[in-house]
């Protein structure tokens, strides 16, 4: 079966620290990965994706993602977050080749105090 | 991007009413359009798929008869939560990709029912 999942819940951190988010996948065939982020009130936006090529993706507001196709991991990172980097982020998955109809990960609410 | 809105963005009805929500991809369209539903505290939940021109096709345990889809055009579809009881409350999501393919899909803003 299809699934994505997320390693954090909730995660607390203080501006110009470092992030790493976990994200694990299992698809059965090729898959397209993206990062999508919500800020309070807002829409689900696109931070990154991942199709094929250059496993290591790098996306919008300085944030980045590595496929490691042996580990089934897609984690997002970036080296210094900001206040305005607090939302919710949720990596998603879905068969290569289709409409993007994707399974989410759970979410993970990040908090960065200023 | 390209931009899909929902409307409305929150609604509270009472239990036995039925509640209209629409997905509008703005300046592109779209043959198929997915719907989510999004728990407190979990994540979105693929409810269906949306197809203009033909039937919805529901995932595993979403009631057809319940959550009513009609995509009528290349622009609009719409949720339809029939007879709405307090347990349908919840954060409804759409979503349309630009194409078939190795495309990006679009969201609309979500809404909010509340059923009392």
């Amino acid at each position: 079966a299809q699934s994505v999942s997320q390693h954090n819940h909730h995660v607390i951190l203080s501006e110009a620290a470092s992030l790493e988010l976990g994200c694990n996948y299992s698809y059965g065939g090729t898959v397209n990965l993206f990062w999508y982020v919500q800020y309070p009130g807002q829409h689900l936006q696109l931070l990154l994706k991942y199709f094929s090529g250059d496993p290591l993706v790098k996306g919008i507001k300085g944030f980045e993602a590595e496929f490691i196709k042996s580990k089934f991991s897609f984690n997002l990172r970036k080296p210094s977050v900001q206040w305005s980097d607090t939302a919710e982020y949720f990596c998603a998955g879905g068969a290569s080749g289709g409409y993007q109809k994707v399974t989410f990960g759970t979410g993970t609410k990040l908090q960065v105090i200023p | 991007g390209a931009v899909v809105s929902q409307h409305p963005s929150w609604v509270i009805c009472k239990s036995g009413t039925s509640v209209k929500i629409e997905c509008r991809s703005l300046d592109f369209q779209a043959t198929t359009m997915f719907w989510y539903r999004q728990f407190p505290k979990q994540s979105l939940m693929l409810m269906a798929t949306s197809n203009e021109g033909s039937k919805a096709t529901y995932e595993q345990g979403v009631e057809k008869d319940k959550f009513l889809i009609n995509h009528a055009s290349l622009t609009l579809s719409t949720l339809t939560v029939t007879s709405a009881h307090p347990e349908d409350s919840s954060f409804y999501i759409c979503s349309a990709p630009l194409g078939p393919g190795n495309t990006e899909a679009f969201f609309g803003q979500g809404t909010r029912l509340t059923v009392v």
